[in-house]
């Protein structure tokens, strides 16, 4: 049982490029949520999804966009990258339904823009 | 906005020892969780207290809540090496999201 699964686990973008961020889970989950992780801030909301075909921005928004292809997948696309894009980005899930479930986390991606 | 907030941010401590760490939120919750991040992985859930839950335990870890406060804290109790790592705390207000704190990190020494 993979659970939360991110590719990649690193990669280095030049300040204008665009990439996509992969995540799939395998627990059959309602919802699914981008963090990123940033030294002294914790994690901070960028997008959530409460289910497949719908999608909600959350903290910081700004410069990302989200795609929940299917119920398994929730891919992050920053369409024109910038250094205050470096972080760690993490994809989680968790059953929706209901009121007290803990989300699962993949290992991250480690994403720096020079 | 960020509604977990947790103090101390640092803390190092003896193996044996006891660590206490704290998180103060700002608006109504449905539970609190609390998760550990080992270096450079993924957050991992420890337990999760419900807002008419005073206080929870799981193994070595306690939990209380005072939703009057706002607050709530976690005990590791008889601390081990493998226990360094940073802690967050989460909460859930009911609109499906999950808000985190700043996480402390735990040093404990062996």
């Amino acid at each position: 049982n993979a659970g939360v699964t991110q590719t990649p686990k690193f990669q280095v973008l030049k300040t204008g490029q665009s990439m996509t961020l992969q995540c799939a889970q395998d627990m059959n989950h309602n919802s699914m949520y981008w963090y990123r992780q940033d030294p002294g801030m914790g994690l901070r909301l960028i997008y959530y999804s409460a289910s497949e075909g719908t999608t909600d921005k959350g903290e910081v928004p700004n410069g990302y966009n989200v795609s929940r292809l299917n119920k398994r997948e929730f891919s992050l696309r920053l369409e024109s990258a910038a250094p205050s894009q470096t972080s760690v980005y993490f994809c989680a899930s968790r059953k929706q339904g209901t009121r007290y479930t803990e989300a699962f986390f993949g290992q991250g991606t480690r994403l720096t823009v020079v | 906005s960020q509604q977990g907030e947790e103090d101390p941010q640092a803390l190092s401590i003896q193996e044996g020892e006891n660590a206490t760490m704290n998180c103060s939120y700002k608006t109504s919750i449905n539970n609190l969780q609390w998760y550990r991040q080992n270096s450079g992985r993924g957050l991992v859930h420890l337990i999760l207290i419900r807002s008419n839950e005073r206080e929870k335990h799981s193994g070595r870890l306690r939990v209380t809540l005072d939703t009057s406060k706002k607050s709530s804290s976690l005990l590791i109790t008889a601390s081990r090496a493998a226990d360094t790592a940073s802690y967050f705390c989460a909460t859930d207000g009911g609109n499906n999201r999950l808000a985190f704190g700043k996480g402390n990190q735990v040093v404990v020494i062996p």
